[in-house]
């Protein structure tokens, strides 16, 4: 199984400030015949379910606001919010769909410093 | 616009069976393009894959290790809908349940609404 492991798992960042999330996979993800990143992010918040945010490992989601932004390749990749909004307090995943099983972070809560 | 509507129990005595249900519309369970999945959440745990349906010109599933001895998810073509079955189920199977497809973009794109699910007697 590829394990996934972000950093950090509490971030506590100020209103309109950046927020980095780091996410480390123990193989890569990145499939060389179609040079595509097998890595998502999704926001977490309790009572809702998991919302897509980044899939590819840097397209965005039709309707996902471009503060939200994915990178990296191989097995290290990073999500940023590049000015943090109060709606933006959640829990974030990264997942790998690889291979099977599919397996998720350990995820990061976010919150306002 | 495709839509999962969950339905089933809220409590569940240990060493029962948990009975979820998803319902699909807008898409086919036995769509060609999509597999059809369970996933749970728990402060523990965070997000879990517990395992998927999907037809290929027959019916596959794959199971998450930690739960391929107990688990059971079936397609019923007739109602559109998929079913997750954990047997023998224990306080730490507590957690929010959702079904979830799988699609042409290979991510998560469309979730049920979720189920919390409490293991107690």
């Amino acid at each position: 199984d590829i394990v996934m492991t972000q950093s950090p798992d509490s971030l506590a960042v100020s209103l309109g400030e950046r927020a980095t999330i780091n996410c480390k996979s123990s193989q890569s993800v990145l499939l060389s015949s179609n040079n595509k990143n097998y890595l998502a992010w999704y926001q977490y918040k309790l009572g809702q379910p998991p919302k897509l945010l980044i899939y590819w490992a840097s397209t965005r989601e039709s309707g996902v606001p471009d503060r939200f932004s994915g990178s990296g390749s191989g097995t290290d990749f990073t999500l940023t919010i590049s000015s943090l909004q109060a709606e933006d307090v959640a829990v974030y995943y990264c997942q790998q769909y690889y291979s099977t099983p599919i397996t998720f972070g350990q995820g990061t809560r976010l919150e306002i410093k | 616009q495709v839509q999962l509507q969950q339905s089933g129990p809220g409590l569940v005595k240990p060493s029962q069976t948990l009975s979820l249900t998803c319902a699909i519309s807008g898409d086919s369970v036995s769509s060609n393009s999509a597999t059809w999945n369970w996933i749970r959440q728990s402060p523990s745990r965070g997000l879990e894959w517990l395992g998927r349906t999907y037809y290929r010109s027959e019916w596959y599933n794959d199971y998450a290790v930690s739960v391929t001895s107990r688990i059971a998810i079936n397609p019923d073509t007739s109602k559109n809908q998929f079913s997750l079955q954990l047997n023998s189920v224990t306080p730490e199977d507590t957690a929010v349940y959702y079904c979830a497809r799988r699609g042409l973009g290979e991510v998560f794109d469309i979730w049920g609404q979720g189920t919390m699910v409490t293991v107690s007697s």
